[in-house]
């Protein structure tokens, strides 16, 4: 099956700097990445869409100069969290398509973001 | 608006069986996924249903009506490690999934 692969599962950091998340597509062309975000005893919510060679599309309510997505590669999508606030902290899960099988859904380990 | 109801938590014994419902509202459909959560980790797939009926597989089911709006995970002889959210989605005309909130099953011995 599609495997992707979401770096780094667990990162601290201190307020005010920034942590750059990465999620690749290892045996597959992604062309669609999704962001998500998930706070304790929450489901997911899709942050933004990132499609490989454009702008991301932000879900309203996500900052997008706060959030930088880059989908620079087919296999490659990061998602940079700038300057970092303890309000931040939570899971964030990346999953990519696959352009012809676009009803199924792969996704990454998870990054848990802990800032202090 | 898009919705996805599910119940918050639901407490089942080991061996037993548990249904766990999810109903939807959606803008357009392109089928409805069941993923299992377990804390601090991503979803695991655990079926998709776009046709109405019922799909098997191993100790766990799933159901679907596409006209209620409408759908069932059904698990089996319950084992302790099934103990996690259980997360309906459903994918909207955009292929993008809307999610419900997740459904805490807790197993008891």
């Amino acid at each position: 099956g599609a495997v992707v692969s979401q770096h780094p599962s667990r990162v601290i950091c201190k307020s005010g700097t920034s942590v750059k998340i990465e999620c690749r597509s290892l045996d597959f062309q992604a062309t669609t990445m999704f962001w998500y975000r998930q706070f304790p005893k929450q489901s997911l919510m899709l942050m933004a869409t990132s499609n490989e060679g454009s702008k991301a599309t932000y879900e309203q309510g996500v900052e997008k100069d706060k959030f930088l997505i880059n989908h620079a590669s087919l296999t490659l999508s990061t998602l940079t969290v700038t300057s970092a606030h303890p309000e931040d902290s939570s899971f964030y899960i990346c999953s990519a398509s696959i352009p012809t099988r676009p009803t199924e859904a792969f996704f990454g380990q998870g990054t848990r973001l802990t800032v202090v | 608006g898009q919705n996805i109801d599910q119940p918050t938590e639901m407490t089942a014994t080991e061996g037993a069986i548990v249904q766990i419902n999810c109903t939807y509202q959606t803008s357009g459909f392109n089928g409805l996924f069941w993923y299992q959560q377990h804390a601090g980790e991503a979803p695991t797939f655990l079926s998709y249903n776009v046709l109405d009926g019922l799909e098997e597989k191993g100790r766990f089911s799933s159901f679907l009506s596409r006209s209620k709006g409408y759908s069932y995970l059904l698990l089996k002889e319950l084992q302790m490690k099934d103990s996690a959210s259980y997360l309906c989605a459903v994918m909207d005309s955009n292929y993008q999934l809307i999610w419900g909130a997740g459904t805490k099953l807790i197993i008891k011995p």
